[in-house]
């Protein structure tokens, strides 16, 4: 079946530094999205990706849509305090037969 | 808009017992997804529903079952509780556009944490 490899699995920063998440897959998606898990709560979308190449901003966050349909990024810029979560990556191979796939998550941790 | 509710947010059950869970998807939309998401293992894909038919399951056994009603609610049993099935389930809606899975992204509720002992 299809793998979606997240990395890192967690990551501890200081606030105001950047954070850079990445997923890849082992088979190529037409669509992929990233959500960020708080405790106790669902996952919520921060932004989703349609095209190849495609470059997406909400905010301090910035994803890209891997050119070759096998990978995407997840950027935080200036990290604050609430950033703290698991973020996802989750990806769709196209076609009526449904198959969203998550990544294993990515857990940050920002120190004030 | 309301968003997706699940209910209960904790259920407690004992091995070899049944569990149901409920879940509302946000209004217009038709399908509802089921994940599991235990500790440490990310969102496992359980079960999609939509129209009230059953569309697609993961790799989970039988006694994980569920059935969507007309108003586009859904509800998932699980059967002969194990301690392994402890988790939290996430329920999550889309819209669909001419009946096919177009990438619509899912939103989630925030789940109900099965816990059994």
């Amino acid at each position: 079946g299809q793998q979606l490899n997240q990395s890192p699995q967690s990551m501890f920063i200081q606030e105001g530094e950047d954070v850079s998440m990445n997923c890849t897959s082992s088979s190529i998606f037409n669509t992929w999205l990233w959500y960020k898990q708080d405790p106790g709560e669902g996952p919520v979308l921060l932004i989703a990706l349609y095209k190849a190449g495609e470059l997406t901003s909400n905010g301090r966050l910035t994803a890209q849509f891997g050119i070759t349909r096998k990978d995407s990024f997840l950027n935080i810029s200036a990290s604050i305090p609430s950033d703290v979560g698991i973020y996802f990556c989750a990806g769709h191979s196209g076609g009526s037969n449904y198959k969203l796939t998550f990544g294993k998550g990515t857990l940050l941790t920002v120190n004030p | 808009e309301a968003g997706v509710t699940q209910s209960p947010t904790h259920l407690i059950k004992t091995r070899g017992q049944q569990a149901t869970l409920r879940c509302s998807p946000i209004s217009g939309h038709t399908s509802v997804y089921w994940y599991q998401q235990a500790l440490g293992l990310g969102l496992q894909f359980l079960l999609w529903y939509d129209e009230g038919e059953e569309r697609n399951r993961g790799n989970f056994p039988p006694r994980f079952s569920g059935r969507q009603f007309p108003n586009y609610s859904s509800e998932l049993n699980v059967n002969a509780l194990e301690l392994e099935d402890s988790a939290l389930y996430l329920c999550a809606s889309s819209p669909l556009r001419q009946g096919k899975f177009s990438g619509s992204p899912l939103h989630f509720g925030n789940g109900t944490r099965l816990t059994v002992t």
